[in-house]
């Protein structure tokens, strides 16, 4: 069966940077797209990244454009999100999930607090 | 930027049926998506491209869109319906994005 497992989260300063990964099994890796959405706790759901299934194109929220970066080891099956110049608004659980136009398997999530 | 507007919520007795929309311009024209989220979990796909149920959803749970409205019915509700929706669709007009409705609360009477 297919398994998203995030880890990389914590409490971080502003202005500091973060690196959450994926890891997935259950499934081709190799073959998927993989998104990272997050969700400020008590609201709603935001996507922040996607990334295609070989890593040659990489689509951020404009939130986060100039300031995270996607990328993706297929030998490791493992999908990584660089965070770097963290804001307060920035905290929220992070979850990766598998897919391109629709996401069809999510992970538990990682949360990540940016608070001084 | 796309935006897509949904009810923050939608009570419903149990045994009834419940419609949770989603709202754009012409958003019949795009592709919706649809996921359940109870709380403390993950969110899971109960239905994709419009009105496909992927495997292990109940029947219960179908989608329509036309003209400037999609909809997720879920019908003869159960208690364990209860949860936060969110509808969702891939942006391509600009720059690609994908983008999520605000969330619609479902409170089973």
């Amino acid at each position: 069966q297919v398994q998203l497992v995030e880890s990389g989260g914590g409490v971080v300063p502003p202005g500091r940077s973060l690196r959450l990964s994926c890891a997935a099994s259950g499934f081709i890796f190799s073959r998927s797209s993989m998104h990272w959405v997050r969700q400020a706790p008590g609201k709603g759901l935001e996507w922040v990244a996607v990334i295609s299934f070989d890593g040659s194109s990489k689509y951020y929220a404009d939130s986060v454009k100039g300031r995270y970066t996607i990328s993706r080891d297929n030998s490791k099956n493992t999908v990584v999100l660089q965070a770097d110049s963290l804001r307060p608004d920035d905290t929220a659980f992070y979850y990766c999930a598998k897919g391109w136009e629709s996401l069809d398997h999510w992970g538990q999530g990682t949360l990540v607090t940016v608070s001084s | 930027s796309h935006v897509v507007t949904q009810p923050p919520s939608v009570s419903v007795a149990p045994g009834q049926t419940a419609r949770i929309t989603c709202g754009a311009n012409n958003i019949g024209s795009e592709t919706v998506h649809w996921y359940q989220q109870k709380p403390g979990q993950a969110p899971l796909m109960v239905v994709s491209h419009d009105t496909d149920r992927p495997s292990g959803i109940p029947e219960r749970f179908s989608g329509s869109n036309s003209g400037n409205t999609a909809t997720l019915t879920i019908s003869s509700v159960e208690a364990g319906d209860e949860a936060d929706y969110y509808c969702q669709v891939w942006n391509t007009s600009t720059d690609q994005s994908w983008v999520f409705g605000g969330g619609t609360t479902l409170t089973v009477l």
